[in-house]
């Protein structure tokens, strides 16, 4: 059983750029979401998928987007990319909706120049 | 408006001693929490919950308390060893499984 793997591990785009990045969930879970990480902070939360359709959503603006597929993975998109977009993207899986404790990738580390 | 709170950035600890990292939290519908354990490079890795209905839970070494009327829980570790250094963050599950964290404690075991 594999555990939540992203892609890619580092990143840098300048500023006006577009990214996406990847998550692949783990086994057996249909549950993803997606944490923005700023360097001195704790993960917040950007938005949770289950079975493809967007479930909840914090307090970031709309050029922040997700997309989950059929096989449960999933992307984050980020366009017109800005110096504060600079952190650690973090993707968690959950067994299912109900399921309180989520389980984390290793990130991807944003840098916007 | 921060909702989960840990006023320590850090803490240094012997080995083989007591660790306690605290968290506060401010939303009394909160019913879930967790704690996850970071070193660099990697993703936070859950390391033990509990719900509102209990005021402890173990799972060998470590032990999470609660205290419902103070919104406080802490995490003990004992013994404290080398490998337990990393960060370790607080969390609380809000509506629709979001998780709200703290900004973490920075955790050093010196041998």
């Amino acid at each position: 059983e594999t555990g939540v793997t992203q892609s890619p591990t580092h990143l840098i785009k300048t500023r006006g750029q577009q990214v996406t990045l990847r998550c692949s969930s783990q086994s057996g879970h249909n549950t993803v979401s997606w944490y923005q990480q700023a360097l001195g902070q704790g993960p917040q939360f950007i938005f949770q998928y289950y079975r493809e359709e967007e479930n909840g959503r914090g307090n970031f603006p709309p050029r922040f987007s997700g997309l989950q597929f059929p096989n449960y993975s999933s992307e984050l998109n980020v366009n017109a990319l800005e110096l504060d977009d600079s952190a650690l993207y973090l993707c968690a899986s959950s067994l299912r909706l109900a399921s309180d404790t989520q389980y984390f990738g290793p990130g991807t580390r944003l840098t916007v120049l | 408006d921060q909702q989960v709170k840990q006023n320590s950035p850090s803490l240094s600890v012997q080995e083989g001693r007591i660790s306690i990292l605290n968290c506060d939290y401010t939303n009394s519908m909160f019913d879930y929490f967790l704690w996850y354990k970071k070193y660099p490079a990697e993703g936070p890795t859950f390391l033990i919950s509990i719900s509102s209905i209990k005021d402890k839970n173990e799972d060998g070494r470590f032990t999470v308390f609660l205290n419902k009327s103070a919104k406080h829980l802490s995490l003990h570790i004992v013994p404290s060893q080398p490998g337990d250094s990393a960060v370790y963050f607080c969390a609380a599950v809000e509506y629709g499984n979001k998780l709200v964290f703290g900004a973490g404690t920075i955790l050093r075991v010196k041998s």
